[in-house]
């Protein structure tokens, strides 16, 4: 099946700091792709939806500004957490949607820990 | 509004035993219908999906799941559950008359399987 990675799978840092989260497709081409964040023992709630080459469409009460949202490429997308705070920690997964046969494909996730 | 249920936040199951979760579903038209399923800190992972054809859709490890369009439900199915299977399930549902790849998801299901 389909591969797509995140990187990193965890990251800590402080109240204040950007982080950045790459989304990889490995093995196939990707028009669009989608970011999520997930609450400990909570569902995915939508964040953003991005194709590629235009901006992304955010969801509503998601701080476009805060969370940055590029995708770069068919196999590359980045999620930056700009100014973060301990609110903001929460685990973050992106997926791509294979323009082959339109399925989504999630990675495997980023844990973010704000201090 | 498109919502996807899981009415029960656990499921409890002895090993070697048949389980069931449940989804149903409100969208209007023919919905696409998946389920995935999420290990502690880990992306989801595709079990199955069914999008038409034969209401019985069989996907990965033994997990099957039927399609029933008179009762909005979309539940999954093992004749003989494992200790391995323990995991966070998630139902999601995509609207292909949306015009959008969305999916939206249920709230997930805890399933235990004792030994």
């Amino acid at each position: 099946g389909a591969v797509v990675s995140q990187h990193p799978s965890w990251v800590i840092c402080k109240s204040g700091t950007s982080v950045k989260i790459e989304c990889r497709s490995l093995d196939f081409q990707a028009t669009t792709m989608f970011w999520y964040r997930q609450f400990p023992k909570q569902s995915l709630m939508l964040m953003a939806t991005s194709n590629e080459g235009s901006k992304a469409t955010y969801e509503q009460g998601v701080e476009k500004d805060k969370f940055l949202i590029n995708h770069a490429s068919l196999t590359l997308s980045t999620l930056t957490v700009t100014s973060a705070h301990p609110e903001d920690s929460s685990f973050y997964i992106c997926s791509f949607r294979d323009r082959q046969n339109n399925e989504q494909f999630f990675g495997p996730g980023t844990r973010l820990t704000v201090l | 509004a498109q919502s996807v249920a899981q009415p029960e936040d656990q499921v409890n199951v002895a090993e070697g035993n048949p389980l069931t979760v449940k989804c149903t579903y409100s969208v209007s038209g023919n919905p696409y219908l998946f389920w995935y399923v999420q290990y502690p800190n880990r992306g989801l992972q595709f079990l199955l999906k069914y999008i038409t054809g034969d209401n019985l859709v069989k996907g990965s490890y033994g997990f099957e799941a039927e399609f029933n369009k008179s009762q909005t439900s979309f539940h999954l199915k093992k004749p003989s559950a494992l200790v391995s299977d323990s995991a966070l399930y998630f139902c999601a549902v995509r609207d292909p008359n949306s015009g959008t790849y969305k999916y939206i998801f249920g709230t997930g299901t805890r399933l235990k399987v004792l030994a």
